[in-house]
């Protein structure tokens, strides 16, 4: 079935350093969605993406829809503390039969942001 | 502007008992998606309910679990006869009527099951 790959799977870096993470399936995808989790929280929408090749950015994130539809990369520039959390691609599934509704999410790529 | 909301946070359960998890989408959605997280796993789709219909029940295990979304009142997530394999953090999402892949979720139910 439709998988979403994340890598790395976590991340240990300096305050004020960029950070770089992808997310790769073997399907392909028409929408990519990024999200981050804080502890003890629900995920939060960063990004959403429509369009193969499309680039959106949110403040200092930046996020790419891959030319192939098999993939998206998000980038965070001059990390802060508060960056801290849990990074999940998603997308809804493709040439299902059901609903636009069911999305698949990555595992995540955890990040940890050092003062 | 209150957003998604979930209670209780959370709930302790022993084997056997019912688990009814409230969910109150953002105001003027009306899609709510629950959800299922497993520690240092992703969100793994249960169900999608608009108002006092079920639209896709696809990730739902087959027994003891069911969803409702009344006409008036929150969404309900019910799981009758708990296991301790349905320990988990439960969220609910919810969606504006067209766009219901950009979804924004709840803090979530974190359930243990002693």
């Amino acid at each position: 079935g439709q998988q979403l790959n994340q890598s790395p799977q976590s991340m240990f870096i300096q305050e004020g350093e960029d950070v770089s993470m992808n997310c790769t399936s073997s399907s392909i995808f028409n929408t990519w969605l990024w999200y981050k989790q804080e502890p003890g929280e629900g995920p939060v929408l960063l990004i959403a993406l429509y369009k193969a090749g499309e680039l959106t950015s949110n403040g200092r994130l930046t996020a790419q829809f891959g030319i192939t539809r098999k993939d998206s990369f998000l980038n965070i520039s001059a990390s802060i503390p508060s960056d801290v959390g849990i990074y999940f691609c998603a997308g809804p599934r493709a040439n299902y039969g059901g609903s636009q509704g069911n999305l698949i999410f990555g595992k995540g790529t955890k990040l940890s942001v050092k003062p | 502007n209150a957003g998604v909301m979930q209670n209780p946070r959370h709930l302790v359960r022993r084997r056997g008992q019912e688990a009814r998890l409230r969910c109150s989408p953002m105001k003027g959605h009306s899609h709510v998606y629950w959800y299922r997280q497993l520690p240092e796993e992703g969100l793994k789709f249960m169900v999608y309910l608009q108002k006092e219909n079920i639209i896709d029940e696809s990730g739902m295990p087959k027994e003891r679990f069911s969803a409702e979304f009344p006409k008036e009142g929150p969404s309900i997530l019910r799981i009758q006869q708990v296991v301790r394999g349905d320990s988990a953090a439960y969220f609910c999402a919810s969606s504006p009527q067209a766009v219901s892949y950009e979804q924004y979720f709840g803090p979530g139910t974190r359930l243990t099951v002693t």
